[in-house]
């Protein structure tokens, strides 16, 4: 199976501040990289698809890039709404699917 | 408007079979490329992905439960289900099921969630 590793595990930043998450494949996965964001209590909500597409209705500073198996995963001016934990999620082998082990985002 | 809804118990007993049921509205898993997949969530824990059905009624499991699990799927009820047998405390969890198309512009992504069900393991 192909193994999702994602840092850090945890995060704390200011409000304003550029926000970079990692995920790494353990084997190359192209572009077959999803990003979602979790709220405590809440289900899943997808925000990126495909490394780099921005799903509809997310706000244009959350932004990824990546292929291969280095991907990155950027909100370039955290607001206070951003505190979340976010995964990465590899679809390379559909429809086995893996996701990363997650980061938690809080403010500082 | 898509929306899915997942039912099932809150507690089970430890060797118990646990089954989850997953109603959903807004599309057809009849469809091409559709399909309902799975995902639980243990308490302060990363998701993980358990099983997912196709349109074609092909069915996918988590290499490390697939002797526990079994879904199927009910298309005039709008319906998926998941069985996982012999229950141990380890798998209290939130259980998701989510949609997914294997095909189009989101393929691979879990586009659509349920809100969740807990279900605790416990004698």
């Amino acid at each position: 199976d192909i193994q999702m590793t994602q840092s850090p595990s945890s995060l704390s930043a200011s409000v304003g501040d550029r926000v970079t998450i990692t995920c790494q494949a353990s084997q190359d996965i192209s572009n077959y990289l999803n990003w979602y964001q979790q709220k405590p209590g809440k289900a899943p909500k997808l925000l990126i698809y495909d490394a780099s597409n921005l799903e509809t209705g997310v706000p244009s500073r959350f932004s990824g890039s990546g292929s291969g198996t280095d991907f990155t995963f950027t909100i370039s001016s955290l607001q206070p709404e951003d505190i979340a934990t976010y995964y990465c999620q590899q679809y390379d082998n559909l429809p086995t699917i893996t996701f990363g082990q997650g980061t938690r985002l809080e403010i500082k | 408007q898509v929306t899915l809804r997942e039912s099932g118990p809150a507690l089970v007993k430890p060797t118990q079979t646990l089954t989850l049921t997953c109603t959903f509205s807004g599309f057809s898993l009849s469809t091409s490329g559709m399909c309902v997949s799975w995902i639980r969530q243990p308490p302060g824990k990363a998701l993980e992905w358990l099983a997912l059905i196709d349109w074609d009624d092909d069915k996918y499991y988590s290499t490390s439960l697939k002797t526990r699990l079994t879904i199927s799927k009910d298309t005039s009820k709008n319906q998926v289900v998941l069985t996982m047998t012999n229950m141990d405390p380890v798998d209290t969890a939130t259980y998701y099921c989510a949609r997914i198309r294997l095909v189009g512009a989101t393929r691979g992504a879990f586009d659509i969630w349920g809100q969740g069900t807990m279900v605790t393991v416990s004698s």
